[in-house]
Formats: C-alpha cells, sequence, structure tokens
C-alpha cells in the first residue's frame, strides 16, 4: 500500500539555523511529489512540486528514488516559516484512473527568535 | 484569480441530522477533489470529479456520503445521517489538469456532530 512517513511531529529550532523536514513514501512507479504548507488560520498551501525543481521561499526538496525520500529543507529557517508542512505523494494513472495526493501525517515547524 | 471557496465555514449538528458542504472551485478548472481529516488522523482522499463526472470514488467511507456536481461546476458534498465519527475537518481543492500541476486547496468546513 502507498504510504508517506514523516516522522517528526514537531521540529523546532532557532531563527537562522538550517532546517531538514523529512519526508519517506513507499510507492511502486515513479511518483509526482508535493509539499503543501498551512500557516496559521490561512489554507492549506502548494509549496513545491518536485518536477518543477524550484525553490520557494528557500525550500529545496530533492527526490531520492534510493532512499524514497523526500526531504524538505531550508538553509536559514526564519520565524514566518513556522507552520505545519505536508508531504504528499501524488496517486496517478490517466486514462479513467486516478489522481490523488497520499498526504503524510505532517510536521510542525516552530522557529524561534 | 479567487481561488478555491468553502460553505459553511463551521457546521454544529446532532447525531442523524443532515449536513450538506458545497465547493466552488477555481474558474475554468475541471478536476475538483474532496479530502477530509478527522481527528487525528492524515488528510485523506475521498473522491473525485471531472467536470460532472465522478473519476474515482474510492475513498467515500460509506453510503452515508453523497457527493455531486451538476453543472460541472459547485460540488456539494451530503452527510445523511451523520455520525459521530464523521467529525472533523472536510477540504475540496481544484485543478486545471491532472498530475503534476498540483491540487488548489479551499480553506475547509469543520463539522462537528454532536
Amino acid at each position: 500500500a502507498q504510504r508517506v512517513t514523516q516522522p517528526e511531529k514537531l521540529l523546532s529550532v532557532f531563527k537562522g539555523a538550517p532546517v531538514e523536514l523529512k519526508c519517506n513514501y513507499s510507492y511502486s512507479g515513479s511518483p509526482e511529489l508535493f509539499w503543501y504548507v498551512q500557516y496559521s488560520r490561512q489554507r492549506l498551501q502548494l509549496l513545491l512540486r518536485h518536477i518543477s525543481r524550484e525553490s520557494i521561499k528557500g525550500f529545496t526538496a530533492d527526490l531520492n528514488k534510493g532512499e524514497t525520500s523526500f526531504h524538505l529543507k531550508k538553509p536559514f529557517a526564519q520565524e514566518e516559516d513556522s507552520a505545519m508542512y505536508y508531504c504528499a505523494p501524488l496517486l496517478l494513472k490517466f486514462s479513467g484512473g486516478y489522481n490523488k495526493l497520499i498526504f503524510g501525517a505532517g510536521t510542525r515547524l516552530a522557529v524561534h527568535p | 484569480e479567487a481561488g478555491v471557496t468553502q460553505f459553511p465555514s463551521h457546521s454544529v449538528i446532532e447525531k442523524g441530522q443532515t449536513v450538506t458542504l458545497r465547493c466552488d472551485p477555481i474558474s475554468g478548472h475541471d478536476n475538483l477533489y474532496w479530502y477530509r481529516r478527522v481527528m487525528g488522523k492524515e488528510i485523506k482522499f475521498l473522491l473525485h470529479f471531472v467536470k460532472e463526472s465522478k473519476q474515482d470514488e474510492s475513498g467515500m467511507p460509506n453510503n452515508r456520503f453523497l457527493a455531486e456536481r451538476t453543472g460541472g461546476t459547485y460540488s456539494t458534498l451530503k452527510v445523511q445521517p451523520a455520525e459521530l465519527e464523521d467529525s472533523g475537518v472536510y477540504f475540496c481543492a481544484s485543478s486545471r489538469a491532472l498530475g503534476a500541476y498540483g491540487q488548489f486547496f479551499g480553506p475547509g468546513t469543520r463539522l462537528t456532530v454532536l
């Protein structure tokens, strides 16, 4: 069965420290992977798509197929990064199949001044 | 462009009652999804519409849940009769296309069944 593991419920760091939010997945095939973020009192927002290989708000994520991981990293955390972060592989089958996100439990990032 | 909207933002009902949640997707998005998070659990997929057709309803928990998308625009999710375990946050999302473009979420409806 497809599964996403985010091992840390809470990650607490000081401003300026590096951050790594871990995500491991089990999925047969080549998944599309996303990171979503939910700031306090806001909706879930798409943060990163692995296919874009982009850096958003200083965050990057590298897909490691060997380790089946998609960890989210930022070299210098800011207080405004405090939020709930969700790793979400996409189960995709074109042609009458499915297109659904599988969410991890989420990691709460708390950045202290 | 306006984002995904959901109504109501909160709903408190008693066990056995009926509740209908509404979702308006981003204009032009043919794909509409429902997800939910019940207390202490992960966000789980419920179903996916392509225009007015149900593409995948594998996540619907039981036949007390009925989703519709008449005309391929807004969608409703009805729970009848509601049970205590239905309490949680129901999210709607939409996307223009399938795949790696991502899905855009509404603010959610918090449902409390007493």
